[in-house]
């Protein structure tokens, strides 16, 4: 079966650096994606990758290794907007999207 | 601002009401989605529509019923709901669908609540 892992929930201070693990196994592999969503809200897009390494946006980060079938999303700088859940999902050989259950990131002042 | 919208946001209804959920894209995008989101669960993937045609049917129950009249509007009609149908309904577009990755742009959604 297709499995993406992602912690429940994590709690990180503001100002802080908080690093967001996914894991998978999929059958085939398109890319990788990871989304925000703040309560109530809609799914926003964050970053995409295909290839091995790191992708930097501002204070996001994603980084993907599909050897070991990982990746992380890295926040910096941590802001109290930033509570939110984060979705990793992966596209499969058939180019649908997989997803993880999400992580709620708490900050704390 | 997602350029996908979905009305209405919040909806109670009793197991023997019939009601729909609108969503619109403003994206000029040619596939449409309807998901399922439960608390503390993966997005469950019900239809997808791909230039107005249904391309994709998870195996969701028939109390449960899409509409595409064009690439820019989805319905999901929905009668006789169960209680285990209370979530978030998520609408989400993309260019496309087939053969390419494509990144999805989602609605608010529709929070249900089945009595």
């Amino acid at each position: 079966g297709q499995n993406i892992d992602q912690p429940t929930e994590m709690t990180a201070t503001e100002g802080a650096i908080v690093q967001i693990n996914c894991t998978y196994q999929t059958s085939g592999f398109n890319g990788l994606f990871w989304y925000q969503q703040h309560a109530g809200e809609a799914p926003t897009f964050l970053s995409y990758n295909v290839l091995d390494g790191l992708e930097e946006k501002g204070r996001f980060s994603s980084f993907l290794s599909r050897s070991k079938g990982y990746s992380y999303l890295l926040l910096k700088e941590l802001q109290m907007k930033d509570s939110a859940s984060y979705l990793c999902a992966v596209v499969d050989s058939n180019y649908q999207l997989i997803w993880g259950a999400g992580t709620k990131l708490i900050i704390k002042p | 601002e997602t350029g996908v919208t979905q009305t209405p946001r919040h909806l109670v209804m009793g197991m023997t009401n019939k009601k729909s959920l609108k969503c619109e894209q403003h994206l000029g995008h040619n596939a449409m989605y309807w998901y399922k989101q439960s608390a503390k669960k993966p997005l469950e993937l019900m239809f997808v529509y791909n230039f107005k045609e249904q391309t994709e049917n998870n195996s969701v129950p028939s109390r449960f019923s899409p509409e595409c009249p064009n690439s820019s509007h989805l319905f999901l009609h929905l009668h006789t709901l169960q209680p285990e149908d209370s979530a978030l309904y998520l609408c989400a577009s993309s260019l496309r669908t087939s053969g390419e990755t494509d990144t999805q742009y989602f609605g608010p959604g529709t929070r249900l609540t089945v009595l």
